[in-house]
């Protein structure tokens, strides 16, 4: 697709359910970021996957949260037995390669509009 | 993990002023950046540091690449009502590690 592309867009529910934010990113691009902003924070990274390499999962803030990239292209972020405090703007980004020092040119990080989830 | 300071956490100001934010942080990046994140949108780059001391501009935006890099600003001249949103600044590492954001607002 032209851009990042994030499903839903809005998500309620009730604590304890399980969720499931869906991240389609850029075609051809083989980094996949996971951020998640809460209200009036910066962006918290998650997880990356690059390419068939093992995922940095260093972000993840407890063991309900997971996440899969299938066919190096399409990632699923699923949160079990939501929390309140998980309420948060989930922010998917992909990249032409993975970060590293030098120029961007590129190889920009783009975002998606985020996967917003209230947990009631 | 690390972390970048960023202030002002807000500013309000009058259309056609001048603003200025910056960040710091207490490990070296090679690389800094900006983002802007308007309402209900992801983050987008808005000017990418790569020098220590480079000083480099984007229309209305100026950033610099402090010499210590451990720290860059961002200054914003005349500015708009589109100029509305939440500033962040990046140290560039994998992954990227964000500032908590500047959250300007414009009074026309």
């Amino acid at each position: 697709g032209a851009g990042v592309s994030q499903s839903p867009s809005n998500k309620v529910t009730e604590k304890g359910k399980d969720v499931e934010l869906r991240c389609d990113p850029i075609s051809g691009h083989t980094a996949l970021y996971w951020y998640r902003q809460s209200l009036g924070q910066g962006l918290e990274f998650l997880i990356y996957f690059q390419g068939n390499s093992a995922p940095d999962k260093s972000g993840l803030p407890s063991d309900r949260f997971s996440a899969e990239r299938t066919g190096g292209s399409v990632s699923t972020l699923t949160i079990q037995r939501t929390q309140q405090e998980d309420s948060a703007v989930y922010l998917c980004a992909s990249s032409l390669t993975p970060h590293s020092s030098g120029r961007l040119s590129g190889n920009t990080i783009y975002f998606g509009e985020g996967s917003w989830l209230t947990v009631v | 993990g690390q972390q970048l300071n960023q202030s002002p956490q807000s500013m309000f100001i009058q259309e056609g002023e001048d603003v200025s934010m910056n960040c710091t942080s207490s490990s070296i990046f090679n690389t800094w950046l900006w983002y802007k994140q308007d309402p209900g949108e992801g983050p987008v780059l808005l000017i990418a540091l790569y020098k220590a001391g480079e000083l480099t501009s984007n229309g209305r935006l100026t950033a610099q690449f402090g010499i210590t890099r451990k720290d860059s600003f961002l200054n914003i001249s005349a500015s708009i009502p589109s100029d509305v949103g939440i500033y962040f600044c990046a140290g560039l590492d994998t992954p990227l590690v964000f500032g908590k954001g500047t959250r300007l607002s414009v009074i026309a």
